[in-house]
C-alpha cells in the first residue's frame, strides 16, 4: 500500500472550513483515499473514500488532485465535535485488500 | 442499528495475568477485525476473520496471543501471560459482505478496551 504524508496538527475555528491535506504521491492506479477519523476514548469512523474523482456526503468533502498524488478532506463548518485525529489511508485492492494501515494522522483542533 | 460491542471498556491487570476481550460486531458482517492501538499511534492490525476462518493474522504475537470467533460472530481475543508492553487499547471493527464493489468495504469500530498492564 501506498504511504500517506500528513500534518501531525492543524487549528481550525468554529464555524469555518477545516482542510486537511495528505500527500501520497507513490499512489498506484487501482489504490482507493479513504478517511477515518478517531475522536478521543472513541474507536476510528470512517468519513469518505475516493478513487478518482472529488466525492462529497452529509459530513465532508474529498477533493483528490488530477494526478491523485495528494488529496484534501474538507469539513465545510467545523464545530467543537470536529476535534480528531484524522487518517488519510490509501488502500490496495489486492492481497490483504481489506487491511486499513494507519499512520499517525492529523490532530484536529477545532477552536471556540 | 446497534454499533460494534466491545467488553469490558477497560481493563486493569498485574504482569504475567491472563486477559481476555471480547467483540460482538454489527449483526451481518462477516468480516471482524482486532487492531491494538499503541498511545500517540495508528490502529494496527492483529487479525482479520472472514465468517469463522482467520484469514489474516500475520501481525499476531502468536505466543501470548490467541483469537477466536466461534460460529462467525462474536470475538474473543486473549492474551496469555500480559506484558507490560501490552499496554494498549484494543479495537474491535467489522465490515459487511462485500457486494461485488470494492469501494463499500467499509470498516466500522467499537469503542476499544483499554488494558493496563501493571
Amino acid at each position: 500500500d501506498a504511504k500517506t504524508t500528513q500534518p501531525p496538527s492543524m487549528d481550525c475555528a468554529e464555524g469555518r472550513a477545516a482542510n486537511l491535506p495528505c500527500n501520497h504521491s507513490t499512489i498506484s492506479g487501482n489504490e482507493y483515499v479513504y478517511w477515518y477519523r478517531q475522536i478521543h476514548s472513541q474507536g476510528p469512523q470512517y468519513i469518505i473514500h475516493g478513487l478518482k474523482n472529488n466525492e462529497t456526503n452529509e459530513m465532508a468533502s474529498l477533493i483528490i488532485t488530477e494526478d491523485r498524488k495528494s488529496s484534501t478532506l474538507i469539513l465545510p463548518h467545523a464545530t467543537l465535535r470536529d476535534t480528531a485525529v484524522y487518517y488519510c489511508i490509501v488502500r490496495s485492492r489486492s492481497g490483504s485488500a481489506r487491511q486499513l494501515t494507519f499512520g499517525s494522522g492529523t490532530q484536529l483542533t477545532v477552536l471556540p | 442499528e446497534a454499533g460494534v460491542v466491545q467488553s469490558p471498556r477497560y481493563k486493569i491487570i498485574e504482569k504475567k495475568q491472563p486477559v481476555a476481550f471480547w467483540c460482538n460486531p454489527i449483526s451481518g458482517h462477516n468480516t471482524l477485525y482486532w487492531y491494538r492501538q499503541n498511545l500517540g499511534q495508528g490502529p494496527e492490525l492483529l487479525i482479520r476473520y472472514e465468517n469463522e476462518e482467520a484469514v489474516d493474522d500475520s501481525q499476531l504475537p502468536k505466543d501470548r496471543f490467541s483469537a477466536e470467533r466461534l460460529k462467525g460472530v462474536d470475538s474473543t481475543l486473549k492474551i496469555q501471560p500480559a506484558e507490560l508492553g501490552d499496554s494498549a487499547v484494543y479495537l474491535c471493527a467489522s465490515s459487511p459482505i462485500l457486494d461485488g464493489k470494492f469501494s463499500t468495504d467499509t470498516q466500522y469500530f467499537g469503542p476499544g478496551t483499554r488494558l493496563t498492564v501493571l
